[in-house]
């Protein structure tokens, strides 16, 4: 069964500072991965989609990089903002089921302070 | 881009009342919508995959009886929490995938259920 592993739980950084969020799991035979954000309350919002094949995506000041077979992921913000606090969640999903589950972890929750 | 909706964005029930939840993609057509569960301060568990058209596909452990879901159209599916109890208090989130996006699915709001 894929366990999907999110440290640190909860992470406080001051404005402008760089930081790492860190995903693993466990069946590194992996469809894709993606990292979401959920602000409080709300639904999820897709951040960057890595294929199994790729090694990295990019999308503004966030960088996403996928390390199969070690079974490990990290989401890099740069710079961070007040408004990037939410909480920030890796998912995968399983190569025999293609997307149709994607296998969530309990996910990192960024306070930026100003 | 892809909008999903949910409906209600909360509800509060009493003990032993059914609930109904729908879940819209707004400007696609969703030939498979998901349904996931959230309890406080956990992640989200998928309960169900829903194909237009057809029965859906339950999670182990997850109560078809209990949770009844429909998706009669290809812009709707509906969850129907049946006799709730005060367990089935939860985060609700769907998802729905576009087939001319392949793969990706695009998340609704959320429903936030408390049953008393």
């Amino acid at each position: 069964k894929q366990e999907v592993t999110q440290i640190p739980a909860a992470l406080s950084v001051p404005e402008g500072e760089n930081l790492v969020l860190n995903c693993s799991f466990t069946d590194s035979a992996i469809y894709n991965l993606q990292w979401f954000r959920q602000d409080p309350g709300k639904g999820l919002t897709s951040l960057l989609l890595i294929q199994s094949s790729q090694r990295e995506q990019t999308s503004g000041r966030l960088n996403a990089s996928l390390d199969k077979s070690s079974g490990r992921s990290t989401l890099y913000i740069a710079a961070s903002q007040p408004g990037d606090s939410a909480t920030y969640l890796c998912a995968v999903s399983l190569h025999q089921t293609g997307a149709n589950n994607l296998f969530f972890g309990t996910g990192t929750r960024l306070t930026v302070i100003p | 881009g892809a909008v999903v909706s949910q409906h209600p964005s909360w509800v509060i029930c009493k003990s032993g009342t059914s609930v109904k939840i729908e879940c819209r993609s707004l400007d696609f057509q969703a030939t498979t919508m998901f349904w996931y569960r959230q309890f406080p301060k956990q992640s989200l568990m998928l309960m169900a995959t829903s194909n237009e058209g057809s029965k859906a596909t339950y999670e182990q452990g997850v109560e078809k009886d209990k949770f009844l879901i429909n998706h009669a159209s290809l812009t709707l599916s509906t969850l129907t929490v049946t006799s709730a109890h005060p367990e089935d208090s939860s985060f609700y989130i769907c998802s729905a995938r576009d087939r001319t996006q392949g793969e990706t699915q695009y998340f609704g709001p959320g429903t936030r259920l408390l049953v008393l």
